[in-house]
């Protein structure tokens, strides 16, 4: 298995609190991602990262903000988070962006509760 | 944009028997790779099967084998004498280049293996 670690697993946090979750890999993948899960939505990606100071937007990216200091870490922060940013956030990882190198590893991700 | 279509939100199946997941999906792209991913109760993402889209036979993975049409656009998966431990949801992916370097996921398939 992929070492992917995310942390952390689950939490519980009120309307309007900053959150920061955190994704640390120990492959040395270049490209790093931040989806988060909803019923009747699948995945969609928040975030995603091509190196080290490297991100860019997703398809839901509002609300959201990323960084990458060191390339085995990824954080997801939220700078206020509302109710609607309740979900499952995976982080996932990638040796490079195309196709054959694909899939993506992920983790076993985070379950966020706002309240 | 790249859509991913899956339209059995739940589906059961005796253990044994052989069911078929059906998915089907959007680009403009030539050249795309395809996915099928398993998320049992533990919440992991488990790459079950892929399919290069320039490749006309049709991946096979032990018991998962899938029926890729790439004329219609569809990309089913077959699983063959199911398990109990088969019993998760079920995403279909694509993944295509151009300048959308990202994966799109169904909604995804609730699959249950009854005894």
């Amino acid at each position: 298995d992929a070492g992917i670690t995310q942390s952390p697993r689950h939490k519980v946090t009120e309307t309007g609190t900053p959150v920061t979750l955190r994704c640390h890999q120990t492959e040395n993948h270049r490209y790093m991602y931040w989806y988060r899960q909803d019923p009747g939505h699948g995945l969609r990606l928040i975030h995603y990262s091509y190196g080290v100071k490297d991100t860019d937007k997703g398809e839901v990216s509002d609300g959201y903000s990323v960084s990458r200091s060191k390339t085995e870490d990824f954080l997801l922060t939220l700078e206020s988070a509302t109710s609607s940013q309740t979900s499952v956030y995976f982080c996932a990882i990638s040796a490079d962006s195309w196709g054959p190198n694909q899939p993506q590893h992920f983790g076993d991700g985070t379950r966020l509760s706002i309240l | 944009a790249q859509t991913v279509t899956q339209s059995q939100p739940e589906m059961s199946v005796q253990e044994a028997e052989t069911v078929t997941l059906s998915c089907t999906y959007d680009t403009s792209e030539s050249n795309y790779y395809l996915f099928w991913y398993k998320q049992p109760p533990s919440r992991q993402m488990i790459l079950v099967i892929r399919q290069e889209a320039y490749k006309q036979q049709n991946a096979t993975e032990n018991r998962f084998s899938v029926n890729f049409q790439k004329a219609a656009k569809s990309f089913s998966l077959k699983i063959s004498d199911s398990q109990l431990g088969d019993t998760a949801m079920y995403f279909c992916a694509l993944f295509s280049g151009g300048s959308n370097y990202k994966l799109t996921f169904g909604k995804g398939t609730l699959l249950t293996v009854n005894p």
